[in-house]
């Protein structure tokens, strides 16, 4: 199985700040790599996806990049709708997701 | 627009089965490969299983593989989770997700439903 490891575990961000988000895959996922944003009592949302393709409707604030083991979710600058849990998912060999990584006002 | 909606949730004592629903409208079901995506109470999103838009192909987590079930009725717009031999490490709230795109699918999921609570205690 392919492990997926997010860092931090907790990122405490003003509106208006950068923020960036790891995500290391045990093994190579080619570009086989999605976001999620997650916020309480709601459903995911899908962010990005192959690595750095944004999804319908999503912000040009939110960016994807990286490939191979090293994927990185940018938000250019964070607004207020953004404070949520953020999860990256691999789709190379079954489907598995990080722990996630909060996004929390400072 | 595009609506997921899941249904059979509960409170079931170990071993028991339970059979869970998502209910979907504002697309063409059956152009769709469908999931099922759970989340623990505390702890992040785990995949459960995945049916192809025909119902052909079917695939599973390691941890459900044997006990839990995905299919599929085409003219009724839903997909199902029969779920067995329930274990205390199955509560979660399970979620219904679409696939991205429509026939060859993508492994990423979008939109969900909002979730269906399963509880296993005695």
């Amino acid at each position: 199985e392919i492990v997926l490891t997010q860092s931090p575990a907790t990122l405490s961000l003003s509106p208006g700040e950068r923020a960036t988000l790891s995500c290391r895959a045990s093994q190579s996922v080619r570009s086989y790599l999605a976001w999620y944003q997650h916020k309480p009592g709601q459903a995911p949302r899908l962010l990005i996806y192959d690595a750095s393709n944004r999804a319908t409707g999503i912000p040009a604030r939110f960016s994807g990049s990286g490939s191979g083991t090293d994927f990185t979710l940018t938000i250019s600058s964070v607004e207020p709708e953004d404070f949520a849990v953020y999860y990256c998912q691999q789709g190379s060999n079954s489907l598995t997701f990080g722990g996630g990584t909060k996004v929390e006002i400072k | 627009q595009v609506q997921l909606v899941e249904s059979g949730g509960g409170v079931v004592q170990p071993g028991r089965s339970l059979r869970l629903s998502c209910a979907a409208s504002g697309f063409t079901f059956s152009s769709y490969a469908m999931h099922w995506v759970r989340q623990a109470p505390g702890k992040g999103l785990e995949w459960v299983a995945i049916i192809s838009y025909d119902g052909s192909n079917k695939y599973y987590a390691d941890s459900v593989k044997g006990r839990l079930t995905i299919s599929r009725d085409n003219s009724k717009n839903t997909v199902y989770l029969q779920m067995s031999s329930l274990r205390a490490e199955d509560t979660a709230l399970y979620y219904c997700a679409r696939d991205y795109r429509a026939v060859a699918g993508t492994n990423w999921f979008d939109p969900w439903g909002q979730g269906t609570l399963v509880t296993v205690s005695s």
